[in-house]
């Protein structure tokens, strides 16, 4: 079956850790994308890619990185700098140009 | 620019009645529309979507919503709400973001609870 698969499911993380959350997609979509998701606030793009070895920063980049070597995985690093990191990660894919997303089931990373 | 305001942030019904869950959308040409929902620690999954074609849409498990323009709403509803209906609800616009990529842009999302 086609998907999105995210992982870790749950994530602890020590403060001024780096960590990465791991995001495969088998649905041959170009474009992947990174969401934050806090209570009350929707969601918040983070960084996005078209393409292979190409991303842009979204509204909330500062503190996260991210690599586009494979089309198929779009791994989002949560770094030290990142001030509030406890959150839900979500990450999804698209058709490049296509409406509508196929989201994966998330990780929730808190940081002890 | 686009943006969605989630009228309410809970709404609770009991099992069998009707749901509204109130979406307004600010879009400065057409806009294509959704709706997600959220059952607890998953992903979002599509429940409908608006893309400019019948301005009633009907989506999975149910739910419809409808396309008003001159009120510029995308409310969801639901006939006869069941127990498995309990989730947090998004209401999605799509905007054009760095050239060809769609960029979604969520509201804050309503929670719906069922009670038996």
């Amino acid at each position: 079956d086609g998907g999105i698969t995210q992982s870790p499911k749950y994530l602890f993380r020590k403060e001024g850790q780096n960590v990465t959350l791991s995001c495969e997609q088998n649905l041959n979509h170009d474009a992947m994308y990174w969401y934050r998701q806090d209570p009350g606030q929707g969601l918040r793009l983070i960084y996005y890619s078209q393409i292979v070895n190409d991303f842009q920063k979204g509204d909330i980049a500062e503190g996260y990185s991210v690599s586009r070597e494979k089309k198929e995985s779009f791994p989002l690093t949560v770094t030290s700098a990142q001030k509030n990191p406890t959150a839900f990660y979500l990450c999804a894919s698209s058709i490049v140009g296509a409406n509508g997303y196929t989201f994966g089931s998330g990780t929730r990373l808190t940081v002890v | 620019a686009q943006s969605v305001t989630q009228l309410d942030s809970h709404v609770s019904v009991s099992e069998g009645t009707p749901v509204l869950l109130r979406c307004n959308y600010s879009s400065s040409y057409s806009p294509s529309l959704f709706w997600y929902v959220q059952h607890p620690n998953k992903g979002l999954q599509l429940l409908l979507k608006y893309t400019s074609a019948a301005t009633l849409v009907k989506g999975i498990n149910g739910f419809e919503a409808e396309f008003k323009k001159s009120e510029t709403s995308f409310h969801l509803t639901k006939p006869s709400a069941h127990m498995s209906d309990a989730a947090e609800y998004f209401c999605v616009v799509s905007a054009l973001y760095g050239g060809a990529t769609n960029k979604l842009i969520f509201g804050t999302g309503t929670l719906l609870a069922v009670q038996p």
